[in-house]
């Protein structure tokens, strides 16, 4: 059993470069997630997919785009890198309620230079 | 809005020690309340938590208490090991999920 799997690991990208890091989960999941984590702030919420079909914007929603595949996939996308987007991103995924945790994903470290 | 605050680290103790890792949180509503550890390289995962108010979350000998009155869901354990030492989260959800800046836990032999 899987649980979230984001790829790829490590990426470094030159500043106005694009791309796409995947995420797929095997648990059935309603809801998935895309959060950044920086030093001595926590995780950020990029945007998220309530359900299949739908996206919305999380707390740090500038400079990235969303697709939800379907139920399973979720991606992310870096239009035009910026070094302001240097951080480590995790994907998640839950049932979208309250009382339930998310599971996560190990994560990909993406360094803009 | 809705916030989670923790302790800043980093908190250092030896093997055996008592630990507490303080979080606090601001909510309109009655959100469910986490913790989650971060292994080197990995992940969250969630640790353990608490849905209301007065309910007690337990995993793997932490502990933590839903207390309403001081809006607080401290993290607690009687005897560390080295293998405990990672990154602590304490989150709140309620619409969605929101997480404290985490705190770094090193436990020395």
């Amino acid at each position: 059993n899987a649980g979230v799997t984001q790829t790829p690991k490590f990426q470094v990208l030159k500043t106005g470069q694009s791309m796409t890091l995947q995420c797929a989960q095997d648990m059935n999941h309603n809801s998935m997630y895309w959060y950044r984590q920086d030093p001595g702030m926590g995780l950020r919420l990029i945007y998220y997919s309530a359900s299949e079909g739908t996206t919305d914007k999380g707390e740090v929603p500038n400079g990235y785009n969303v697709s939800r595949l379907n139920k399973r996939e979720f991606s992310l996308r870096l239009e035009s890198a910026a070094p302001s987007q240097t951080s480590v991103y995790f994907c998640a995924s839950g049932w979208g309620t309250q009382n339930y945790g998310y599971t996560f994903g190990s994560g990909t470290r993406l360094t803009v230079v | 809005g809705d916030s989670v605050t923790q302790m800043e680290g980093p908190v250092t103790l030896s093997e055996e020690a008592f630990l507490t890792i303080n979080c606090t949180y601001t909510a309109t509503g009655y959100p469910s309340l986490f913790w989650y550890v971060q292994y080197p390289g990995e992940g969250l995962q969630l640790l353990l938590k608490a849905t209301k108010a007065d309910d007690k979350g337990s995993n793997k000998g932490f502990e933590a208490t839903y207390r309403k009155e001081t809006t607080s869901f401290h993290l607690e354990k009687g005897s560390v090991q080295v293998s405990d030492s990672a990154v602590y989260f304490c989150a709140l959800s309620y619409n969605d999920m929101r997480f404290g800046a985490g705190t770094r836990l090193t436990v020395k032999p």
